[in-house]
């Protein structure tokens, strides 16, 4: 049973440049989750999608959008870089609905650094 | 809102004894879900238990039980019997439903290191 898988794992950017995440759920998994998680912090909840539609959104700007494709699988962009966008992302997937509980599943995250 | 506070920021156990994680949460919704990750240095978050809002019971999963008490708005995480696999840091979290944690409120966690 494949889990969640996010790439690329780490990578290296400079201010006011574009990066795209990548992120596939679990499988049977229908909806994801973004997080951006800064060092020594726990995660924050960026945004949400659930058939290929923006459901909730926390507290980031416009510069952070995503989208989701028919298979699931989702992308998180970031334009204009700064520094304060260094952290951990990390993709949830979870089964909405379906679950007692709802969980949440998550990958182990894209480390993006901003010089 | 919600919010939730984790004020150990590190906790120290010897292997095989037991470990109290605390954690208490502030929030408005009348229905909500609290629920525990374990983050190892790997930086995947696994789920280790969940406790709905009006469930009447503490939950327990294998060596986990979440000591909830709701009056004081407090969900601590117990862990018996420690093992070195246990250390890692330790995420509590909110989310305003029990059946969609997509939008789940985290604490800055507490980081267990257990002794042998």
């Amino acid at each position: 049973d494949a889990g969640v898988t996010q790439s690329p794992t780490h990578l290296i950017k400079t201010r006011g440049q574009q990066v795209t995440l990548r992120c596939s759920p679990k499988s049977g998994h229908d909806t994801v989750s973004w997080y951006q998680q800064a060092l020594g912090q726990g995660p924050q909840f960026i945004f949400q999608y659930y058939e290929e539609e923006e459901r909730q959104r926390g507290n980031f700007p416009d510069r952070f959008s995503g989208h989701q494709f028919p298979n699931y699988s989702s992308e998180l962009n970031v334009n204009a870089l700064l520094l304060g966008d260094s952290a951990l992302y990390l993709c949830a997937s979870s089964l909405v609905g379906h679950s007692d509980t709802g969980e949440l599943f998550f990958g182990e995250g894209s480390r993006l650094t901003v010089l | 809102a919600q919010k939730i506070t984790q004020t150990q920021p590190g906790m120290f156990v010897q292997e095989k004894e037991a470990v109290t994680l605390d954690c208490t949460y502030d929030t408005s919704d009348p229905s909500y879900g609290l629920f525990w990750y374990k983050q190892p240095s790997s930086g995947e978050m696994i789920f280790l238990i969940y406790q709905g809002s009006y469930d009447q019971q503490n939950a327990t999963e294998g060596r986990y039980s979440l000591n909830f008490q709701k009056a004081r708005k407090s969900a601590n995480l117990v862990i018996s019997a420690s093992q070195l696999g246990d250390s890692a840091m330790y995420f509590c979290a909110i989310s305003p439903t029990n059946t969609n944690a997509g939008k789940s409120t985290f604490g800055d966690g507490t980081t267990l290191t257990v002794k042998p």
